[in-house]
């Protein structure tokens, strides 16, 4: 069975820039939650969506946001992208929210400039 | 909110025990207590998780104190592949049904040869 993948692997954009990640969860798991990794904070989780629809988000700016799609799918995006941005962004599926045994994907590395 | 400690770097020996401790001394009756662990360049992979009990699977064991503040995660025969950095976090339930996770900081474990 395929793992998490994600898309792009890597990506560099400019301050004030907007960035679509996108993520396809391992087939039959509808959960996907989305974290964000950098060296100072370590990681914190961003949103979970299941079933297409938004369960629970962190405490992050509203220039954060998600969706997910029918297949289960999900992408999010960040808006007016900021120096700050710059993280690993990961993304986990699992067959439902209320189990944590995530399975993770190797993430997109973002870097602003 | 639970939140956890743990201690920012462990060295072992290869072939020895790896102990790695976290303390998590507000958790409450309903929150769960998970370990993963994130290889270098890698998204974190689920190791193990328990509520109040005792638990072991194929990779580790989890021993949590009666009081619940705190845990210990065992490797009992470390490798070097088993060097990595091993998060310990707390999952609790909201009043709206989701969840929401604490992570610690992570500890660094070297396995030495």
């Amino acid at each position: 069975k395929a793992g998490v993948t994600q898309t792009p692997r890597y990506l560099i954009k400019t301050r004030g820039q907007q960035v679509t990640l996108s993520c396809s969860p391992i087939s039959g798991h509808r959960s996907v939650s989305w974290y964000q990794q950098t060296p100072g904070q370590g990681l914190q989780f961003l949103f979970e969506y299941f079933s297409e629809t938004q369960r629970n988000k962190g405490n992050f700016p509203g220039r954060f946001s998600g969706r997910q799609f029918s297949n289960s799918r999900s992408e999010m995006n960040v808006s007016t992208l900021e120096l700050g941005d710059s993280a690993l962004y990961l993304c986990a599926s699992s067959t439902n929210p209320s189990l944590y045994e995530q399975y993770f994907g190797p993430g997109t590395r973002l870097t602003v400039t | 909110d639970a939140k956890t400690t743990q201690p920012p770097s462990m060295d072992c020996a290869e072939g020895r025990a790896a102990n790695l401790p976290c303390n998590h001394s507000t958790i409450s009756g309903n929150e769960y207590v998970y370990w993963y662990r994130q290889i270098h360049s890698q998204g974190p992979q689920y190791i193990i998780h328990g509520l109040k009990n005792n638990e072991t699977n194929e990779m580790a064991s989890l021993i949590i104190t009666e009081d619940r503040k705190s845990s210990t995660l065992i490797l009992p025969h470390a490798t070097l592949r088993d060097t990595a950095v091993y998060y310990c976090i707390v999952r609790f339930p909201t009043t709206s049904g989701t969840y929401k996770y604490i992570f610690g900081t992570g500890t660094r474990l070297k396995v030495l040869a």
